[in-house]
Formats: C-alpha cells, structure tokens, sequence
C-alpha cells in the first residue's frame, strides 16, 4: 500500500517568500505530525493533528508558520515570509492514534527547503 | 526540548560486529521507539518497547529499557554495510496530551565492509 507522500521533495526559495509544503498520510491513519530537521540534528516537533481535535500548535516556532489539515486527510505547512534559518527538512508522518500511548509513526521522504 | 540524548554521537564499526547505542532520557514514558534514518531523509520505525517491557527482540536487534536508570540501549548483532544509518530514539511523554514523539540526536552508524 502506499504510504505518506510528500511534496515537492526540494524547494529553493527567496528569502521573504512564502512557501507551501504538503503531505499526503496513509489513509485511514488519524494521527498527523509535522516535523523539521536541520542538518545533523534530530527532529523538532512542530504541529499534531488528531482527528477533529483542535491540533496542537505548541512546536510552532514563530506565527510565521501554520499548518491546516483538509477533511482529515491532506495536511498543508505554510512558512510565510521565510528566512535564511528556516532551510531544514520537514518531515511528515502519520499514525494510528488511539487514546493514550502514540504508536508507531510512519514517515513521509521529507521536503528539503533551501532559503537563499 | 530534547527528551532523548543518544550516544555514542557516532559509531564506525567493521562488519560483522555487534554495534551498541544508547538512548538516555529525563521524563516518566508509556513507551520507547527506535527510528532509523537514510540519508537524512524519512525515518523508519524499528522497534517500540512498553515501559512495563524489559526487552524486546526483532530479528537482529534488541532493545532493552531500565525504567529506574530512564535509559534504552539498542543492539545490533552481526551488523552489515547496509545497516549504516542514523538512528534515533524517541519517546512520549507520560499521560502526555500531546501524542507527538520526542526524538534525540541520533547515533550516526558506519559499518564498513
């Protein structure tokens, strides 16, 4: 079956623009994620969708970023006005999510941002 | 914040040989997960041991968990060229809300042939 999707899977961009990255979740997983990671280090947590759930934006580093999760499925991160320190991969996964303990997160290839 | 810390940072072993990473971390958990990543791309789950769990086996690894000393160690055996790789622990909070993971630096694996 397939699993998460990503796209693009690179991006070079001005800084100052804005920027759309997009992940496609396995179907049928409830539980979204977004996180990035910038060259040798592990990953930051970002935003988690669960459900209906209002999502939880605690990771967000700045109002720069935001993310929206259409009908359950298709989830949209938005850097607007980018700068140079948030080139990174952002990486995508999604889950089963029961309540309580997270299982096991299955990831997407990641989408490599450069901010010039 | 790092709930995770990895070590070694990295590891150059020969093939053939076991290879061991550690996984420390700060806070109560439900459960402990070992990722592994390529190239700096997605990660791929290994393994996940219950904090009730002491070790648990998959093929060549195994991961033990003492709870008391909030430490994990992931072991290779028999590793090969392919198994180079970053690998990360990760873990959640206890009775956290959140549901996300919190992912260490990771142990950059060499296994050279």
């Amino acid at each position: 079956g397939a699993g998460v999707s990503q796209s693009p899977s690179n991006k070079v961009t001005e800084k100052g623009k804005d920027v759309e990255l997009r992940c496609d979740p396995i179907s049928g997983h409830t539980a979204l994620y977004w996180y990035r990671q910038s060259l040798g280090q592990g990953l930051e947590f970002l935003i988690y969708f669960q459900g209906n759930s209002a999502p939880d934006k605690s990771g967000l580093p700045s109002d720069r970023f935001s993310a929206e999760r259409t009908g359950g499925s298709v989830s949209t991160l938005t850097i607007q006005r980018t700068q140079q320190e948030d080139s990174a991969v952002y990486l995508c996964a999604s889950s089963f999510r029961t309540s309580g303990t997270p299982r096991e997160q299955f990831f997407g290839p990641g989408t490599r941002l450069t901010v010039l | 914040s790092q709930q995770g810390e990895e070590d070694p940072q990295a590891l150059s072993i020969q093939e053939g040989e076991n290879a061991t990473m550690n996984c420390s971390y700060k806070t109560s958990i439900n459960n402990l997960q070992w990722y592994r990543q390529n190239s700096g791309r997605g990660l791929v789950h290994l393994i996940l041991i219950r904090s009730n769990e002491r070790e648990k086996h998959s093929g060549r690894l195994r991961v033990t968990l003492d709870t008391s000393k909030k430490s994990s160690s992931l072991l290779i055996t028999a590793s090969r060229a392919a198994d180079t790789a970053s690998y990360f622990c990760a873990t959640d909070a206890y009775g956290g809300s959140q549901g996300n993971l919190i992912f260490g630096k990771g142990t950059k694996l060499s296994v050279k042939p």
